[in-house]
């Protein structure tokens, strides 16, 4: 199983409301990563977390808030965002880093609407 | 500040032929490069990866290569086909952290 499961695959969301995305692995990868993506552009690293634990924060702003409540689960938490963050979300995860590289996999993303 | 970058923005290919996509990155810190398939909406796919202690690995119809003293990578493709089509990102990870960095993309088309 090579699968990473985001949730939902689309979400639209008011400048005021709070959503969360969330994304599910069960390779056993103990790095998992947030990507923004906005169109015509290459996906843009936010957040990596190794072993459940925040090791990058690419200075991401605090309207977005991530957590990993364990070894398979990442979220992500939305709060007050602006019609900017509109973008493809997407999750990855991989081996962490080690005498082995090893690719990323990542999930099919969400696509996020803000109004 | 684009550490990798694909200075092609686009490629036409005809089926059955050879394509190749670039990549140039400036970091001599990264030592693992991917390449990634992407379709609109769609996450990433990956293709095919390279150790920088190697110049050459091939699987199926892609091939990378890696030129070190260069900083550039390339994949080939052949015979292309019309699946193909997509945009093709390169990636590169290096140091000690799990920082997986795009290029900037090549959307390339194969034509019937």
């Amino acid at each position: 199983d090579t699968e990473v499961t985001q949730t939902p695959k689309h979400l639209v969301m008011g400048m005021t409301n709070k959503k969360s995305l969330k994304c599910e692995q069960h390779m056993g990868h103990r790095a998992m990563y947030w990507y923004k993506q906005k169109a015509k552009k290459p996906p843009e690293l936010m957040f990596v977390y190794s072993y459940e634990k925040l090791s990058i924060n690419e200075s991401v702003p605090s309207r977005f808030s991530p957590e990993c409540p364990n070894s398979s689960l990442l979220n992500l938490h939305l709060h007050a965002l602006q019609p900017e963050d509109s973008a493809l979300y997407l999750c990855a995860s991989s081996h962490y880093r080690g005498p082995r590289n090893t690719e990323a996999f990542f999930g099919q993303g969400t696509r996020l609407t803000v109004v | 500040d684009q550490q990798v970058k694909q200075n092609s923005p686009s490629l036409s290919v005809q089926e059955g032929r050879i394509s190749i996509l670039n990549c140039d990155y400036t970091n001599s810190m990264f030592d693992y490069f991917l390449w990634y398939k992407k379709y609109p909406a769609e996450g990433p796919t990956f293709l095919i990866s390279i150790s920088s202690i190697k110049d050459k690995n091939e699987d199926g119809r892609f091939t990378v290569f890696l030129n070190k003293s260069a900083k550039h990578l390339s994949l080939h493709i052949v015979p292309s086909q019309p699946g193909d089509s997509a945009v093709y990102f390169c990636a590169a990870r290096g140091g000690a952290t799990n920082k997986l960095i795009f290029g900037t993309g090549t959307l390339l088309a194969v034509q019937p």
